[in-house]
């Protein structure tokens, strides 16, 4: 089964650190996507790529988060600084144009 | 803005019982609608999808009618199982392909 894939499953840092996620979207899936999931709440957006081109930014990526899918497969996204507020389930999925989106396991933040 | 709307949870019913998920939508134009599932420490999964008005999305007997007039997508089932037992997001797409607006998900539980 080669579904979407998070690397890694778990991470807890202390409040001022940088950490760093990694994606691995469906081979053939063109389009890749984040979104962050707080306790009780659904999926929110953050950004998505077609290719290596990022399309779209929400408003709650601040300038302390940065997305990058540098040769349209894989896809990092980085926090700079992490706050407590942070703290969250991170999600990626990936479609081809048009379609589903499929989603991994994610990544869950904590933040000291 | 675009924003989706599901019943509170938690829902709790005994096996067999018949099921309701209310969920009502708020947006521009004409949007794709979804049903996703997430299973106890497993990742999202689409569940159904319905992409214009009237249609009906269906999967592993669970049922959503796209309806325009009411701006809604009520999931049902007619039987649930234990297994069902999960916490069920209805989300939005605009675009097909871009970004999902979900609800707050509703966290189901089945008794034998």
């Amino acid at each position: 089964d080669t579904g979407v894939s998070q690397d890694p499953r778990h991470k807890i840092t202390k409040r001022g650190q940088n950490v760093t996620f990694r994606c691995d979207p469906i081979s053939e899936h063109n389009r890749l996507y984040w979104y962050r999931q707080t306790l009780g709440q659904g999926p929110e957006f953050l950004t998505y790529f077609q290719n290596e081109a990022q399309l779209e930014k929400s408003r709650l990526l601040s300038d302390r988060f940065s997305a990058e899918r540098p040769k349209g497969s894989f896809s990092t996204l980085e926090i700079q600084r992490t706050e407590q507020g942070d703290s969250a389930m991170y999600l990626c999925a990936s479609s081809t144009r048009g379609e589903t989106q499929y989603f991994g396991p994610g990544t869950r933040l904590l933040v000291l | 803005g675009d924003s989706v709307t599901q019943m509170e949870g938690p829902v709790t019913l005994s096996e067999e019982a018949f099921l309701t998920i209310n969920c009502t939508y708020t947006a521009t134009g004409y949007p794709s609608l979804f049903w996703y599932v997430q299973y106890p420490g497993e990742g999202l999964q689409l569940l159904l999808k319905a992409t214009k008005a009237d249609d009906k999305g269906s999967n592993k007997g669970f049922e959503a009618t796209y309806r325009k007039e009411t701006t809604s997508f009520h999931l049902e089932k007619g039987s649930v199982q234990v297994s069902d037992s999960a916490v069920y997001f209805c989300a939005l797409s605009v675009d097909l392909g871009g970004k999902l607006i979900f609800g707050q998900g509703t966290e189901l539980s089945v008794k034998p």
